[in-house]
């Protein structure tokens, strides 16, 4: 049972290139979560999926995308990497949408230059 | 103000010791609290969710205290490996796009 799986786990872009990473779980959830973690910060909502078929803005939305591939997959899309976007992003499940535990993926370190 | 505060630490005790950390948060109609603990370079995984009653897990206390707006967590005879940074997770509603993250308190124990 792998629980959440994320790739890659890091990243190096140049200012302007796109990627997306990509989430799994195989713990049957519905809700799925993109957050990026920064230094002196908390956890911050990217986007959130309640359900399969379904994706919702989170508080820091600007410059990315996702899509609910499936009930197992969510994948983060940024389309022209900045700077600012230099993170550790962490995908996130969980079985319902209202705060129940969340289980994490290891992670994905990205640093844009 | 931070929807959801928490002192950054560091917390520096010795092994055997009970430490103590709170976190506040602004919304007074937040229904649920949680505790996560983030191990460096790690992903945060759940430590105990708060109850209204308080609840207890071992050496790990939690409570919430809704009139002041904060919640505790207490860890007694501390260990080495309790070293780590805790989360402080507040749902403000019953949806998942409200979820606020503290930044953290790390606590470090030596030996």
């Amino acid at each position: 049972n792998a629980g959440v799986t994320q790739t890659p786990k890091f990243q190096v872009l140049k200012t302007g290139q796109s990627m997306t990473l990509q989430c799994a779980q195989d713990m049957n959830h519905n809700s799925m979560y993109w957050y990026r973690q920064d230094p002196g910060m908390g956890l911050r909502l990217i986007y959130y999926s309640a359900s399969e078929g379904t994706t919702d803005k989170g508080e820091v939305p600007n410059g990315y995308n996702v899509s609910r591939l499936n009930k197992r997959e969510f994948s983060l899309r940024l389309e022209s990497a900045a700077p600012s976007q230099t993170s550790v992003y962490f995908c996130a499940s969980s079985d319902g949408g209202r705060g129940e535990t969340q289980y994490f993926g290891p992670g994905t370190r990205l640093l844009v230059l | 103000r931070k929807e959801v505060e928490q002192d950054p630490g560091p917390f520096n005790v010795p092994e055997g010791a009970t430490v103590a950390f709170n976190c506040t948060y602004s919304n007074s109609a937040s229904q649920s609290f949680f505790w996560y603990r983030q191990d460096c370079r790690k992903e945060p995984k759940l430590l105990m969710s708060v109850y209204s009653s308080g609840n207890e897990d071992g050496r790990f206390t939690a409570q919430l205290n809704r009139a002041s707006q904060y919640i505790s967590l207490l860890i007694r005879d501390s260990k080495l490996s309790d070293s780590a940074t805790y989360l402080c997770v507040v749902n403000k509603d019953s949806s998942a796009s409200k979820i606020i993250f503290g930044s953290g308190t790390r606590l470090s124990i030596r030996p």
